[in-house]
Order: structure tokens, then C-alpha cells, then sequence
């Protein structure tokens, strides 16, 4: 069974906080990690899709780094807003026949006050 | 379309009923994904495609689950003699390739059965 952690499960910070999140997943057989921001009454949406070891990603205050070989990925944001408010969900992608198959984490909640 | 469309968007069924519930996804997109997902936690795969054919189904639950894209745009997930238990979000993803790519979830079905 393929386990894909994520830290903390909810996180409360005070607007203009940095904030991290970590998620850990198998380090064999990857493919690609994805993180989605999920807000509870939307569908998540796709934020980042890293392939490559030593990867960082960046989309406005937010970024990613992947570390494949020990199985782990931190996604940041700086200077937090309220609307960043969300669940961030990562997703490991493996390789072979079931490449289509994303295992989910269940998430860090992240709450932004104003 | 512009963006994944599911319908119906809320479904109320009584237990024992067949329910269908439809898909359709970006115009183009390859690859098409059924995911699960309970209150507050992240989606559990169910299912996908790469164009009409069935990839992977290892997700489904039981064989009342099933699920079919006969001209690979438009897929059918399927649950007969629905049980409380089946309960749940479901939602539909597409992706252009399926291969490192994020993907484009669906608005989801409230599924209810009582």
C-alpha cells in the first residue's frame, strides 16, 4: 500500500506569515508529485506538477521544492493572505500501469486571519 | 468544453437504486479519472481512461461499481443497488496526456442514498 503523508494536518497564521507544509511519499517508482489547492466548496485545483529531483516550482507567493531520493516535497507561502485560506493537497504519480493513478494525502488546512 | 462538467450536480437516491452519474471533460483531454471523496478529506481514486479504454480500475470498491467512455470524450460512472455507504463526492478529472500533468477536476455529484 502506497502511503503519502502530509504535515501538519491544519495550520491557523496570522496574514503576512510565511508558512511551509511538508508532504512525504514513496521514493521508488516515481513518476511526478502534484499540488492542488483545494477550497471545500470547489473542486482542487492543479497548482504544481514536479518530475525532477532537486525541482522547485513558483507561482506567484507560493512555491514547491522535491527531494525524490528521500521521498518529500515542502510547498511554501509567503507573506500568507486570507484568501490563501485552502486545503493543499499533494499527490504522488507513480510509473507503469497505473500511471494515471494519483494517491492524495489528506491535506494541510491552512486558515489565514485577517 | 471550457472546463470538466458533471452532472447531475446534487443526486438523492434510495437505497437499492441504480444511480448514473455523467462526465464530461475538457475537449481533447486524453486522459479521464473518477475520484471519490468523503466529507473533509482528499479524493480516493476510483477509476481512469486514456481515450475510450479503461486503464485502471483497481480503485473501484466492489463490482456494483462500474464505469465506461465508449467514444473516449464522455464517461458513465455507474453504481447499482446503491448502498449508504456509497455515500459521497464524486468527482471527475480530465488531463491533456495523463503523463505529468495536472489535472482539471469537475464540480463533482453529491451522491446521497437513504
Amino acid at each position: 500500500i502506497l502511503n503519502v503523508e502530509q504535515s501538519p494536518q491544519s495550520l491557523h497564521v496570522q496574514e503576512g506569515d510565511s508558512t511551509n507544509f511538508t508532504c512525504s511519499f514513496p521514493s521508488s517508482n516515481f513518476y511526478a508529485l502534484h499540488w492542488y489547492r483545494w477550497e471545500t466548496a470547489k473542486s482542487p485545483e492543479a497548482l504544481f506538477v514536479m518530475t525532477l529531483n532537486g525541482d522547485e516550482k513558483k507561482k506567484g507567493r507560493i512555491s514547491a521544492t522535491l527531494n525524490t531520493k528521500e521521498g518529500y516535497s515542502y510547498l511554501y507561502i509567503k507573506g500568507s493572505q486570507p484568501e490563501d485560506s485552502a486545503t493543499y493537497l499533494c499527490a504522488f504519480q507513480g510509473y507503469g500501469g497505473s500511471q494515471g493513478n494519483l494517491i492524495f494525502g489528506k491535506g494541510t488546512k491552512l486558515s489565514v486571519k485577517p | 468544453g471550457a472546463g470538466v462538467s458533471q452532472s447531475p450536480r446534487y443526486k438523492v437516491t434510495k437505497r437499492g437504486q441504480d444511480v448514473a452519474l455523467r462526465c464530461d471533460p475538457i475537449s481533447g483531454h486524453v486522459s479521464l479519472y473518477w475520484y471519490r471523496q468523503a466529507l473533509g478529506q482528499g479524493p480516493e481514486f476510483l477509476t481512469y481512461f486514456n481515450y475510450e479504454a479503461q486503464q485502471d480500475k483497481s480503485g473501484l470498491p466492489n463490482d456494483r461499481f462500474s464505469a465506461e467512455r465508449p467514444e473516449g470524450s464522455i464517461s458513465t460512472l455507474t453504481i447499482q443497488r446503491t448502498e449508504q455507504r456509497d455515500s459521497a463526492m464524486y468527482r471527475c478529472a480530465s488531463s491533456s496526456t495523463g503523463a505529468g500533468e495536472g489535472y482539471t477536476f469537475g464540480s463533482g455529484t453529491r451522491l446521497t442514498v437513504v
